[in-house]
């Protein structure tokens, strides 16, 4: 069955230290989105890529990055300047064109 | 640019009762509105979407929306609760950017 694919589901890394999610998706979409989800905040958008090797900056990108070199994958990785980054985070795919967002089951990261 | 605003933070219904869940956009043109729905712990899964056309909305698990223009909101309504649908929900914008904008959520609890 088609979907997307993060993992971890948990994550625990040290302060200071870089670490990667991943999302993965086989449903031949486009557009790929990064959302930092906190308790009453909603989801705020990070980075979001239309098209293989282009991304665009969204609202809380300070202290993240991405890269997209392949259709399928769009991997975030949170580094040591991101200044809160314990959060429940998102992948979610697209069409180009609107017709909503297929998300992932998400990933949990804890800082300690 | 687009925002979205969903007033109550929590409600709680008894099972069986009515449903409306409140959102109000700003945007200058039509708007593409959506309804997701997320359970702890897990990603967001599409309930509903407005793109144009009839105003009155039909989702999955008996939910349903209206678009007011002139109230600039996107309601959701279902006529009688379960208590599987207690979960935080989520409205969101599209407004020619290709990216969605999200209210900040509206929990529900469903009491037996």
């Amino acid at each position: 069955d088609g979907g997307i694919t993060q993992s971890p589901k948990y994550l625990f890394r040290k302060e200071g230290q870089n670490v990667t999610l991943s999302c993965e998706q086989n449903l031949n979409h486009d557009a790929m989105y990064w959302y930092r989800q906190d308790p009453g905040q909603g989801l705020r958008l990070i980075y979001y890529s239309q098209i293989v090797n282009d991304f665009q900056k969204g609202d809380i990108a300070e202290g993240y990055s991405v890269s997209r070199e392949k259709k399928e994958s769009f991997p975030l990785t949170v580094t040591s300047a991101q200044k809160n980054p314990t959060a429940f985070y998102l992948c979610a795919s697209s069409i180009r064109g609107i017709s909503g967002y297929t998300f992932g089951s998400g990933t949990r990261l804890t800082v300690v | 640019a687009q925002s979205v605003t969903q007033p109550d933070i929590h409600i709680t219904v008894s099972e069986g009762a009515s449903l409306e869940l409140r959102c109000n956009y700003s945007y200058g043109a039509t708007p593409y509105l959506f309804w997701y729905v997320q359970s702890p712990g897990q990603g967001l899964q599409l309930l509903l979407k407005y793109f144009s056309g009839d105003t009155l909305v039909q989702g999955i698990k008996g939910f349903e929306a209206e678009f007011k223009r002139s109230q600039s909101s996107f309601n959701l309504r279902k006529p009688s609760v379960h208590w599987s649908d207690a979960a935080e929900y989520f409205c969101a914008v599209e407004g020619g950017s290709e990216k969605l904008v999200f209210g900040k959520g509206t929990k529900l609890t469903v009491n037996p």
